[in-house]
């Protein structure tokens, strides 16, 4: 238990569907971030959310939406997507933004979608 | 900007060998070093961290790393590896300006 909690564990679904993927963190952090893992491709981070307000979007495409009610939830709304889409998608939480100061980042188990 | 270069994309070890997995780093102000672990079908745990201080870091699961400036390196070891170590490891780097670089990740394999 990393004190990061996503919903679902597992998704697919169709290129034409719009599906939500859910985060929750217990941990009282400020800060949360949504990565993407594809197979033997590096850590690709996303978004950066710092007390509820986006702080970086990594040109992300737009069939990609995050949203961040308040600070414990974040949410990645998808519509449209590529079968090349088709990942690992972590939330992660940190005290501060980024690693700031050494900040440890605390990963969620990840939600695999597969895009068909 | 940072960057990490983790050498050797999988490596290999026999149970009760020593682990190494090496870990270099490109950084221009004093970095903020991490090591994750991976197990299959989890997220990212961490191991352990160098921030300041001692250089010889102790993680979890009997694990330990060195800061090597003049090296810029970060090697995680541990004397014997066991089944249970097998996973995919990364390493990380950030800075006081906050943004942290994941390596691309070494897959270890522990052979009974």
């Amino acid at each position: 238990e990393t004190g990061v909690t996503q919903t679902p564990r597992h998704l697919v679904m169709g290129m034409t569907n719009k599906k939500s993927l859910k985060c929750e963190q217990h941990l009282g952090h400020n800060a949360m971030y949504w990565y993407k893992q594809s197979a033997k491709k590096p850590l690709e981070l996303m978004f950066v959310y710092n007390f509820k307000e986006q702080t970086e979007n990594n040109s992300v495409p737009s069939r990609f939406s995050p949203e961040c009610p308040n600070s414990s939830h974040l949410f990645l709304h998808l519509h449209t997507l590529q079968p090349e889409d088709s990942a690992l998608y972590l939330c992660a939480s940190s005290q501060e933004p980024r690693g700031e100061n050494g900040n440890t980042i605390y990963f969620g188990e990840g939600s695999w979608l597969t895009v068909v | 900007a940072q960057s990490v270069t983790q050498l050797g994309s999988h490596v290999s070890v026999s149970e009760g060998a020593l682990v190494l997995l090496r870990c270099n780093y490109s950084s221009s102000v004093p970095p903020y070093l991490f090591w994750y672990v991976q197990y299959p079908n989890q997220g990212l745990q961490l191991l352990l961290k160098y921030t300041t201080g001692a250089t010889l870091v102790k993680g979890i699961n009997g694990f330990e790393a060195e800061f090597k400036k003049s090296e810029t390196s970060f090697h995680l070891t541990k004397p014997s590896a066991h089944m249970s170590d097998a996973a995919e490891y990364f390493c990380a780097v950030s800075d006081q300006l906050g943004d942290m670089r994941f390596g691309a990740g070494t897959r270890l394999t522990v052979k009974p």
